[in-house]
């Protein structure tokens, strides 16, 4: 199966900051990767698809980026909102796989 | 668009438990839906999708021939028969609704609140 590795583990930063979160995969998914976001005690909720392609209303700070095995999800202008986990997600291949999460906190 | 889980419980390691996932809110026979859990401080665990005929079924390596994924269009409710459990299948399970009807083994773009799975060894 394919394994995503999420970096940093942990992101502290302040609002108004810029937030860049890793995800790695251990072969090509192409650019069949999603982001979500996972605040406490709720379920995720999609942020990106397809690597750069926003879910409907989404605001335009965030931005999705990369192809193959490294993609980047970029967080412009933090909000006090956006402190929550990040999980990305393949559709490369079966079974479909996620990383293991980066919290971006505030610092 | 809401999916609502139930059928979480505390119960022993070896026994059996059905989860369900009643949809509204859209064509639900046209999307798939997929089962994901999270263990208690983890990540996502993606478990099983099945289509939106049914006709076909997916399921994680973790789970597969322990688990059963099924749905009745007509009830918009989709099930997973969770057999032989295990300590580690301890989790929050969410339903989730395929982003697009194009395709499976997709995003998801609407999910549960969530349903708890308790086993103990």
């Amino acid at each position: 199966e394919i394994v995503l590795t999420q970096s940093p583990a942990t992101l502290s930063l302040s609002p108004g900051e810029s937030a860049t979160l890793s995800c790695r995969a251990s072969q090509s998914v192409s650019s069949s990767l999603a982001w979500y976001q996972q605040k406490p005690g709720q379920a995720p909720s999609l942020l990106i698809y397809d690597s750069t392609t926003r879910a409907p209303g989404i605001p335009g700070r965030f931005s999705g980026d990369g192809s193959g095995t490294d993609f980047t999800l970029t967080i412009t202008n933090l909000e006090p909102e956006d402190f929550a986990v990040y999980h990305c997600q393949q559709r490369g291949r079966w079974p479909l796989t996620f990383g293991g999460g980066t919290a971006v906190e505030m610092k | 668009v809401q999916l609502l889980e139930s059928g979480g419980a505390s119960i022993q390691a070896g026994g059996s438990l059905r989860l369900s996932c009643e949809a509204s809110g859209f064509t639900f026979a046209s999307y798939a839906i997929n089962w994901v859990r999270q263990a208690p401080g983890r990540g996502l665990e993606w478990v099983a999708e099945i289509s939106g005929t049914g006709s076909s079924t997916y399921y994680a390596g973790s789970v597969e021939g322990r688990f059963t994924i099924s749905r009745d269009n007509f009830k918009k409710t989709v099930f997973l028969q969770m057999d032989s459990l295990r300590a580690e299948d301890t989790a929050v399970y969410y339903c989730a609704k395929s982003l697009t009807t194009e395709w499976l083994g997709g995003y998801f773009d609407y999910w549960g609140q969530g349903t708890l799975v308790t086993v103990s060894s």
